[in-house]
């Protein structure tokens, strides 16, 4: 059973445009998220987290949004630009007695930005 | 710095092959992890080593193993190969298994198995 749910497979967006990817999970236990981006032929390239601590992290053009009652996470990347045409990955990851466990990836969206 | 370094890119194997794979982590980062990208089943956790012990495994058959050197480089063995072992695979470091660490991944070596 799939633990983190990316329910959008692809995205498009007009360059200049609000792009908002959404994430879901079921394990209420996860105390950390990861967004990660992964263009083709490369490995993926951590992009911004967020502890369960929190609500919102931002970094630059990108936002995570973390609404922990609804176990759902979003990314926003304002304003779009034509190279975060890539996949995103939305990971999560359980807190194993003061460690930090394994990363359990959704299974990605593809976001296409059109200029 | 450099990055996360995985050799080889590509290998192509036959059924019943076995093959190794290698990564060497960021300078200073102690802690590895390998993980299995298919169409199908999208990212997966194979196994994290740290101090050269296995400190974690994913749900993968014994015929996938690994090991980490004192220098923190590690491989990843695959015995006996199938054909539905033909994948992406990838290695990440961080420096420990801490609370809140981002791993950071490499580029990947890409497993055909005919």
């Amino acid at each position: 059973d799939q633990q983190v749910k990316q329910n959008s497979p692809s995205l498009s967006v007009q360059e200049g445009r609000i792009s908002i990817l959404n994430c879901d999970y079921t394990n209420s236990m996860f105390d950390y998220f990861l967004w990660y981006k992964k263009y083709p032929a490369e490995g993926p390239t951590f992009l911004i987290s967020i502890s369960s601590i929190k609500d919102k992290n931002e970094d630059g053009r990108f936002t995570v949004f973390l609404n922990k009652s609804a176990k759902h996470l979003s990314l926003h990347i304002v304003p779009s630009q034509p190279g975060d045409s890539a996949v995103y990955f939305c990971a999560a990851s359980l807190n194993y007695g003061g460690s930090q466990g394994n990363l359990i990836f959704g299974k990605g969206t593809k976001l296409s930005v059109k200029p | 710095k450099a990055g996360v370094t995985q050799t080889p890119r590509y290998l192509i194997k036959t059924r019943g092959q076995q093959v190794t794979l290698s990564c060497s982590p960021i300078s200073g980062h102690r802690s590895v992890s390998w993980y299995q990208q298919t169409p199908g089943q999208g990212l997966q956790f194979l196994f994290e080593y740290f101090s050269e012990t296995q400190r974690n495994k994913g749900n993968f058959p014994g015929r996938f193993s690994g090991r980490q050197f004192s220098n923190s480089r590690s491989e990843m063995n695959v015995s006996t190969l199938e054909l539905g072992d033909s994948a992406l695979y990838l290695c990440a470091s961080r420096i420990e298994p801490g609370l809140a660490t981002i791993q950071y991944f490499g580029a990947g070596t890409r497993l055909s198995v005919l």
